[in-house]
């Protein structure tokens, strides 16, 4: 059965930085993209970054250009979000996705992990 | 690409015909998914490719549309699908979903 399982996130100051782990199971990471979707609390879906399969292609929002990085370590099959520089206006529920095709843009996410908080807050 | 979905909430009755529609501000051809989420919940796909049943959803639910227009429709509101619902563009970057329709019980 394939899961995601995301992890990493918290309480943490205005500036501060945070690393959000997706692990995978049930497929490989190499074979399909990989995206982040965020919800700020009561807020609808925001897309933040997507990854292709072969990690060579990365594709951010402009709200989170230049702060978020998206990777992936296949030898662990983990997806990652690294965030640097947070503002208040980054707390959300952060969501690793699944696409269907190894490009983001050729399917949409069919599956997707329970959300992992980050809240940013003095 | 601008999605806009309407009605952004709704109240129907069980058995109801409910009807949600997401417009792009430009053609996205048929790059357009369906999502149900319920509260604490992560979003579900329904629909894929405009019209395109997910497995394992039940056949009330029904997509269609391409280019610029699309709707889902819920044959016949069931008590387990209230929950809110967007539409995901996916044919240019950025995605972007619609603001959201809550469907809540009349």
């Amino acid at each position: 059965e394939e899961q995601l399982l995301e992890s990493g996130g918290g309480l943490v100051q205005p500036g501060g930085s945070l690393r959000l782990s997706c692990v995978a199971s049930g497929f490989s990471l190499s074979t399909f993209a990989m995206t982040w979707v965020r919800q700020a609390p009561g807020k609808g879906l925001e897309w933040a970054s997507s990854i292709s399969g072969s990690g060579r292609t990365t594709y951010y929002a402009d709200s989170v250009k230049g702060r978020f990085s998206i990777s992936r370590d296949y030898s662990q099959n983990t997806l990652y979000l690294q965030i640097i520089s947070l503002r208040a206006e980054d707390t959300a529920v952060y969501y690793c996705a699944k696409g269907g095709t190894h490009q983001p843009l050729l399917s949409s996410f069919d599956l997707w992990g329970q959300g992992t908080l980050v809240t940013v807050s003095s | 690409i601008q999605m806009t979905q309407s009605p952004s909430s709704l109240s129907a009755s069980v058995g109801d015909r409910v009807t949600i529609t997401c417009r792009a501000s430009q053609d996205i051809r048929n790059d357009l998914a369906w999502y149900q989420q319920k509260p604490g919940k992560a979003p579900k796909r329904l629909i894929y490719a405009a019209s395109s049943l997910q497995s394992g959803v039940p056949s009330r639910f029904t997509g269609s549309g391409s280019g610029t227009e699309f709707t889902l429709t819920i044959s016949s509101l069931q008590p387990e699908d209230f929950a809110t619902y967007y539409c995901l563009q996916h044919n240019l970057y950025p995605l972007t979903f619609g603001q959201g329709t809550k469907v809540e019980i009349k």
